[in-house]
């Protein structure tokens, strides 16, 4: 079965940077598109980035773009999102999630999630 | 950006209740919307996704409609699992979500 496990999350001072990792098991990690997606405690979903399933396209929220990196290694299976110059309304749980559809395409919805690492963004 | 607007915010109802969220998005979105169900400190679940595709094991009491900027979501027969948050997102251009409609036991 599909599982997504995100870590790294952790309490990090504003300005500093922190890297996320999600680990893929039970699917074809190099076919799909692979998305980050936050929640703001006690507030809705936002989506952050995606990544194709070769690396060579990646796309970003405008509350992200330039500070936030969203990478792969399909050797490991693994993805990766490097946030730099973090804000305190940075602070949310961060999900990994796997795009929906058919292999090769970059789609923008999500069928499979992680469970969340929680970033907390604080002096 | 397209901004997507789901109502209610909030909506009580009983065990067996025929229900109805709509989202409306800001502007058209073709059938590009997919709908998610999430319970406190879980991750979202998908449950229909380009507008009225049902997601594979979601049982059949959930279902979608709408095309362009109205869409909605319907549980035919509300069942005590069904309490939850139900986001709608846009696919069309990237995803937004709406802002979530809780489902409130009556």
């Amino acid at each position: 079965q599909v599982q997504l496990v995100e870590s790294g999350g952790g309490v990090v001072q504003p300005g500093r940077s922190l890297r996320l990792s999600c680990a893929a098991s039970g699917f074809s990690f190099s076919s799909y598109g692979m998305h980050w997606v936050r929640q703001a405690p006690g507030k809705g979903l936002e989506w952050v980035a995606v990544i194709s399933y070769d690396g060579s396209q990646k796309y970003y929220a405008e509350s992200v773009k330039g500070r936030f990196t969203i990478s792969r290694d399909n050797s490991k299976n693994t993805l990766y999102l490097q946030m730099n110059s973090l804000r305190v309304e940075d602070t949310a749980v961060y999900y990994c999630a796997k795009g929906g559809g058919i292999k090769w395409l970059v789609t923008y919805y999500f069928d499979y999630w992680g469970q969340g690492t929680l970033v907390t963004v604080s002096s | 950006d397209i901004q997507m607007t789901q109502s209610p915010s909030t909506l009580s109802a009983s065990v067996g209740d025929r229900v109805t969220i709509t989202c409306r998005a800001s502007q058209s979105i073709s059938r590009w919307l997919a709908w998610y169900q999430q319970k406190p400190g879980k991750a979202p679940k998908v449950l229909i996704y380009q507008a009225s595709s049902l997601e594979s094991g979601v049982p059949s009491r959930f279902s979608g409609s709408g095309s362009g900027t109205e869409f909605t979501l319907t549980i035919s027969s509300l069942q005590p699992d069904d309490f939850a948050t139900y986001y709608c997102q846009q696919y069309n251009t990237y995803g937004t979500f709406g802002q979530g409609t809780k489902v409130e036991i009556k």
